[in-house]
């Protein structure tokens, strides 16, 4: 079955960098989601993105945050100044169609220290 | 407020004995309910959708419900391999796209 891929699996950077948080979706998906998890804590939204934009946005999402699809391929998520309360898995996720299942990749272990 | 809660937190279950996961919401206009098995370590993978009040999925070993304020989803003669944290998740009105908003989760443990 086809899946979402991300890269990297765990990347540990220090308070105040930026990060880039990279994924592959599914080759004939259109719409594409960031999701996160605290440690012990629910899946969260964070944004959704269809023809090149940000369709919805949760209120984690702030300036701090930003996505982008910069080829036919790749959709990446950017911190530009991580905070401790950064730390979380994130989760890339792709659809066909609205209705249609959400693919989940295995996520980004994302540490900040 | 919107709310989804599952319970209970945690499950353990011998291999064979049948029980069931409750995952109950408190949103307005509902537009789909959706289980999905987590691994440790992976992201969320989809097991079922539901939409209306009545419908019933299944698939192998497990059966999801929904009624008008909750979702059961029953694990029949469960196995070790079934052993994974189940999510359920909404989509509701408020929101016109497709975000989902997960409960917590229900660890499930299944010895041999």
């Amino acid at each position: 079955e086809p899946e979402v891929t991300q890269t990297p699996s765990h990347q540990v950077t220090q308070m105040g960098q930026e990060v880039i948080l990279r994924c592959v979706p599914i080759s004939n998906h259109l719409y594409f989601y960031w999701y996160r998890q605290i440690l012990g804590q629910k899946v969260e939204f964070l944004v959704s993105f269809y023809n090149n934009e940000i369709s919805e946005k949760s209120e984690i999402f702030d300036d701090q945050f930003s996505v982008e699809r910069p080829d036919g391929s790749n959709f990446t998520l950017k911190i530009r100044s991580t905070k401790l309360e950064d730390s979380a898995m994130y989760f890339c996720a792709s659809m066909s169609q609205p209705g249609e299942k959400l693919f989940f990749g295995s996520g980004t272990q994302l540490s900040v220290l | 407020e919107d709310q989804v809660t599952q319970s209970p937190e945690a499950l353990r279950l011998q291999e064979g004995e049948s029980s069931s996961l409750n995952c109950s919401y408190t949103v307005s206009g509902l537009r789909g309910l959706f289980w999905y098995r987590q691994d440790p370590g992976k992201g969320p993978e989809f097991l079922f959708t539901l939409y209306s009040a009545g419908e019933e999925k299944e698939k192998e070993r497990l059966k999801a419900t929904l009624t008008k304020k909750e979702s059961f989803l029953h694990i029949t003669a469960p196995k070790p391999e079934d052993s994974a944290t189940y999510l359920c998740a909404v989509k509701y009105r408020r929101y016109a796209g497709n975000m989902l908003t997960f409960g917590g989760g229900t660890r499930l443990m299944v010895k041999p």
